[in-house]
């Protein structure tokens, strides 16, 4: 079945570091690919996605870029800020259109930003 | 457009006791996902509702139980409470179908504490 490795934290990095989060997945269809993050005390937001093989997804400085010959999704900032600090959750979907499969969740990688 | 409501956002329960938990979803949302998060889990999927039929589920115990109604509002029930189940639960909303439908968006969650 289909399955999300990611990196376990807890990462702590100095404030201006790069970050980078492995993922790797398993798939048996064509998935999109999703970063999530959790800050403190709240839900799960979307931070980027990818839809297809090579997509890159960005959003507030974080990119992450499909790689399906290696099967992974890696989360990467130049520059973390101590804002960043959060819990970032890897997942896959299933995109086949004439089923559904449900999101599936890495285990999550707690990053702590010092200044 | 108000995003994803979960009530009450923390509860106490003795064990044995049984407890309801609510989410709105986004409003043309159509389908509402419901995770459980501990420290040592994770994120474990419970079920998800889909125009008030549940299309996926997870592995748990018949303990847990859920509902959609035509609003696209859900329930979750757990029966006879045990210390195990105290967790963050979260709820999610999705479209359920079109480009983005394995989108979610998440409510902030409700914490239960089982006595």
């Amino acid at each position: 079945g289909n399955s999300v490795t990611q990196m376990e934290g807890p990462v702590t990095l100095s404030e201006e570091a790069f970050l980078t989060i492995n993922c790797t997945y398993t798939a048996t269809g064509y998935p999109s690919l999703f970063w999530y993050v959790q800050y403190p005390g709240e839900g799960l937001q979307l931070l980027l996605k990818a839809t297809k093989a090579d997509d890159k997804g960005s959003n507030k400085g974080f990119e992450a870029t499909y790689r399906k010959e290696t099967t992974s999704f890696h989360l990467e900032k130049g520059s973390v800020q101590v804002s960043d600090s959060a819990v970032y959750f890897c997942a896959l979907s299933d995109r086949q259109q004439t089923s559904y499969d449900k999101v599936i969740f890495g285990p999550g990688t707690s990053l702590s930003v010092i200044p | 457009k108000a995003g994803v409501t979960q009530t009450p956002r923390y509860l106490i329960k003795t064990r044995g006791q049984q407890v309801t938990l609510s989410c709105s979803p986004i409003s043309g949302h159509r389908s509402v996902s419901w995770y459980q998060q501990t420290p040592g889990q994770g994120l474990q999927f419970l079920f998800e509702y889909f125009s008030e039929t549940q299309r996926n589920k997870g592995n748990f115990p018949g303990r847990f139980s859920g509902r959609q109604f035509s609003n696209s509002r859900s329930e979750m029930n757990v029966s006879t409470l045990e210390l195990g189940d105290s967790a963050l639960y979260l709820c999610a909303s999705s479209p359920g179908d079109g480009i983005a439908k394995n989108i979610q968006y998440f409510g902030a969650g409700t914490r239960l504490s089982v006595l």
